[in-house]
């Protein structure tokens, strides 16, 4: 089953503006991950955000992570066209090997 | 390589055939996974394979699935008898440990069972 929910299912802004997604997960987590996926292909890695850490950057990208509410948020600044991708977290469970994936943002920039 | 290869691309077969694909792994990431996406979904745990331990095929669907990885590299995901159903995207994808590293996806191959 699922762990993580992502809200919302789609999101759709202009070019220039920010775009938020958040993901919500169960369990207790290691890490929590974000991806990128264009056009139903393979997924790219994003950020990494450990349990212990509360926000991470990485150029326009910005997590946060809140461990008491178990949840997640990715802020993308500035949005580009090319951002256009369905973005997905997944959470690693301790002392386990796989990624739990969420259904995925679908992300739409309009120019 | 410089990534995870992934073969073929697209695969259009009929219903009732057998379809082998294949993956390549980033040389040197001893994890492999294989998913399945079906259009508009997330990703579907099939199989993982780690160094020489024995695979963990809990998330294979049925016992039509299988999956080998030779060598501890090339690994082959094997559907015999397709079923519509068994239309999706399939991912592989590779890290370098067997904790829950960062994992490095190849294109995938688009399945379509006719």
């Amino acid at each position: 089953s699922q762990q993580g929910e992502e809200d919302p299912q789609a999101l759709s802004i202009q070019e220039g503006e920010n775009a938020t997604m958040n993901c919500s997960y169960k369990t207790s987590i290691n890490n929590l991950q974000w991806y990128r996926q264009n056009s139903g292909r393979g997924l790219v890695h994003l950020i990494l955000i450990r349990s212990n850490e509360r926000e991470k950057h990485s150029g326009r990208l910005r997590v946060t992570l809140d461990t008491s509410k178990k949840s997640s948020s990715l802020l993308i600044t500035a949005s580009r066209a090319a951002d256009t991708a369905s973005y997905f977290c997944a959470t690693a469970l301790p002392s386990n090997y796989q990624l739990i994936w969420g259904a995925g943002t679908k992300l739409i920039i309009k120019p | 390589g410089a990534g995870v290869s992934q073969s073929p691309s697209n695969k259009v077969t009929e219903k009732g055939k057998d379809v082998e694909l294949r993956c390549d792994p980033i040389s040197g990431h001893t994890a492999l996974y294989w998913y399945r996406q079906s259009l508009g979904q997330g990703l579907e745990f099939l199989i993982y394979f780690q160094g020489n331990s024995a695979p963990d095929k809990s998330g294979l669907p049925s016992d039509r699935f299988s999956a080998e990885r030779t060598g501890g590299s090339v690994s082959t995901l094997t559907i015999q008898r397709t079923q519509q159903e068994d239309s999706a995207v399939y991912l592989c994808a590779s890290s370098l440990a067997r904790s829950a590293n960062i994992q490095y996806f190849g294109a995938g191959t688009r399945l379509s069972v006719l």
